[in-house]
């Protein structure tokens, strides 16, 4: 059971461009979400989370969209950096914490 | 702080044989979570702590995996007899706050049953 997806598993984008990855879910009971990047060979690091009571929240170039009603999460990354290229997993929690699959970012120079 | 350590790095062993992966936690965190990552399903959660028991662990499957913690610095997670569909990374992750909230996870053990 998906409660958690992300539904691009891949994506490209040019240096300085705007990044944006999605994530959809589908318990309402989720109020609390969370992106993870990850390297190669390395484990997850978090990245950002906002609460439900919140439709956005900002850390420097990254910025995390909810809407609730939707169901629908977005993380923006601006202007996007090479060093970004990584696997990005969005979470959801409430009574567990839930993953997506991830979605693999490329930022070409 | 050397983060959260994982042993073996890697793994390769032959179906039916018994493997044991180790995590040590972040000192003074009190929670731990055992995760494994597959292609199909992505990160999912097969158990975790809480100040050493066990809070949950129904997304393990028990008739062949075991978690202990038997102290605050040391936890592991057994599969006796371990299948090829176990292969996997396996992460260990630790925080001070819940499941709800942030992790710091450890590298990985990448474990292959042949």
């Amino acid at each position: 059971d998906q409660q958690v997806k992300q539904n691009s598993p891949s994506l490209s984008v040019q240096e300085g461009r705007i990044s944006i990855l999605n994530c959809d879910y589908t318990n309402s009971m989720f109020d609390y979400f969370l992106w993870y990047k990850k390297y190669p060979a390395e484990g997850p690091t978090f990245l950002i989370s906002i609460s439900s009571i919140k439709d956005k929240n900002e850390d420097g170039r990254f910025t995390v969209f909810l809407n609730k009603s939707a169901k629908h999460l977005s993380l923006h990354i601006v202007p996007s950096q090479p060093g970004d290229s990584a696997v990005y997993f969005c979470a959801a929690s409430g009574n567990d914490m839930r993953f997506g699959a991830g979605t693999r970012l490329t930022v070409k120079p | 702080d050397a983060g959260v350590i994982q042993s073996p790095r890697h793994e390769v062993t032959e179906m039916g044989q018994e493997v044991t992966l180790r995590c040590k936690p972040i000192s003074g965190h009190d929670y731990l979570f055992w995760y494994r990552q597959t292609m199909m399903q992505g990160l999912e959660l097969l158990v975790y702590f809480n100040n050493k028991a066990v809070m949950d662990d129904s997304g393990m499957p028990k008739d062949r995996f075991s978690a202990k913690m038997p102290n605050a610095s040391f936890s592991t997670l057994k599969i006796q007899p371990s299948e090829p569909r176990d292969s996997a990374v396996y992460f260990c992750a630790s925080n001070q706050k819940g499941r709800n909230y942030g992790y710091t996870f450890g590298s990985g053990t990448r474990l292959t049953v042949v």
